[in-house]
């Protein structure tokens, strides 16, 4: 157990739909990273927080946002889902803004339909 | 970050040891190695970082030659849940950059 804890664990919904999914970071962990993992594919950086100010940003979608909450969890935000976004999402989580150490949940698996 | 390369995939009988490779000739001298792996579906799991000393915990071993310009991972007595996709990682914890990047990693399958 990472200690890192994302919500749900599954979920399904349909094209053209929002849906948010959460991450709870390790306690203590000030900083908050998602990632999106496509079936066969490599872990593609989106975002990341630290304190609750956006820190880097990667290849995310302008359909999707994100934030930090002042009590340090974090919230993804997905919509006008389309069939592509079906993935694995997984929040990380690191002390430091580096986020050299980063400790991952288990993911939310999105599947569009 | 300096940029690895690490083999796509490698074999390994269980018991025996797994030396997984990781090329990082552009590190540079504030820029630690990361090992991460991810099993299946699940969550990329951190094993162990270094700078220029070999280091060893619970889960495995990480020999950094003396140039830096290579490292290893060692598994000592690999079992078939070892079995994953391992990346290496160089990164400086002083990097203005706050991405953590995966490459494509090294998967390393264990056989009975």
């Amino acid at each position: 157990d990472s200690g890192v804890t994302q919500t749900p664990k599954h979920l399904i919904t349909a094209t053209g739909q929002r849906v948010t999914l959460r991450c709870s970071p390790r306690s203590g962990d000030l900083s908050v990273y998602w990632y999106q993992q496509s079936l066969d594919q490599g872990l593609q950086f989106l975002i990341q927080y630290y304190n609750g100010e956006e820190r880097a940003k990667g290849n995310i979608l302008e359909r999707f946002s994100a934030q930090q909450f002042p009590d340090l969890h974090s919230e993804l935000n997905l919509s006008s889902l389309e069939l592509g976004d079906s993935a694995l999402y997984f929040c990380a989580s690191s002390v430091n803004p580096v986020g050299t150490e980063a400790f991952f949940g288990q993911g939310t698996r999105l599947t569009v339909v | 970050d300096a940029k690895t390369t690490q083999p796509p995939s490698m074999d390994c009988a269980e018991g025996r040891a797994a030396n997984l490779p990781c090329n990082h000739s552009t590190i540079s001298g504030n820029e630690y190695v990361y090992w991460y792996r991810q099993i299946h579906s699940q969550g990329p799991q951190y094993i162990i970082h270094g700078l220029k000393n070999n280091e060893t915990n619970e889960m495995a071993s990480l020999i950094i030659t003396e140039d830096r310009k290579s490292s290893t991972l060692i598994l000592p007595h690999a079992t078939l849940r070892d079995t994953a996709v391992y990346y290496c990682i160089v990164r400086s914890p002083l990097s203005s950059n706050y991405k953590l990047t995966f490459g494509k990693g090294t998967l390393l399958t264990v056989n009975p």
